[in-house]
């Protein structure tokens, strides 16, 4: 299995909802990333997982809470979302290693809209 | 500062032509360079992976190739077909040693092919 698989692939929610954005893969991979990706834009990090541990938040507001329940799974909790959170939410996973020639697999994102 | 530049930003070439992609990157110490295809709506997808010492990396009708002393990549495609019609980003991974993967995304460039 060379897939990281996300779900659901399209996502509407109010404002004043509770959701989660789910993420798995079966790599053996031991990192694992939430990007955001709004249009014709390049993805911007908001967490990385290394070892189930959280290693890197990038000033992300708290209305995004990410989870890593195992070495497989990544989830991210969404709560009281804005409009401009609309976005294309997108998972990767990659080895945790110096070697140059480990590939950064990425999902195939979960398009959300706020309304 | 850690920056990847990419040109042009958008292209648009008739079936069956043939294009090159430009990257240029100011990251430092470098790990390796990648370039992603990215449909819309969709999660990038790996094309090659270069490290230092590789010079051209082929993938069917897509070569790259790398320059480490001028800091600069291009993406060859040949005989281009509909299907090529995506983003196309150029993304480059300093080397900080052990540890999760942290990537410098470029803009992308849009291609665009017409029968």
């Amino acid at each position: 299995d060379t897939e990281v698989t996300q779900t659901p692939k399209h996502l509407v929610m109010g404002m004043t909802n509770k959701k989660s954005l789910k993420c798995e893969q079966h790599m053996g991979h031991r990192a694992m990333y939430w990007y955001k990706q709004k249009a014709k834009k390049p993805p911007e990090l908001m967490f990385v997982y290394s070892y189930e541990k959280l290693s890197i938040n990038e000033s992300v507001p708290s209305r995004f809470s990410p989870e890593c329940p195992n070495s497989s799974l990544l989830n991210l909790h969404l709560h009281a979302l804005q409009p401009e959170d609309s976005a294309l939410y997108l998972c990767a996973s990659s080895q945790v290693s110096t070697r140059a020639v480990y590939g950064y697999t990425f999902g195939s994102g979960t398009r959300l809209t706020v309304v | 500062k850690n920056q990847v530049e990419q040109s042009p930003q958008s292209l648009i070439i008739l079936e069956g032509k043939n294009c090159t992609l430009q990257c240029n990157y100011t990251v430092s110490p470098f790990s390796n360079l990648r370039w992603y295809k990215q449909d819309t709506g969709r999660g990038p997808v790996s094309l090659t992976i270069m490290t230092f010492s590789e010079n051209t990396k082929s993938n069917g009708r897509y070569t790259a190739t790398l320059d480490a002393d001028t800091k600069q990549s291009s993406l060859h495609i040949t005989a281009s077909q509909l299907s090529d019609s995506a983003s196309y980003i150029c993304v480059v991974r300093a080397r900080k040693g052990q540890g999760a993967q942290k990537l410098v995304f470029g803009q992308g460039t849009r291609l665009t092919i017409n029968p």
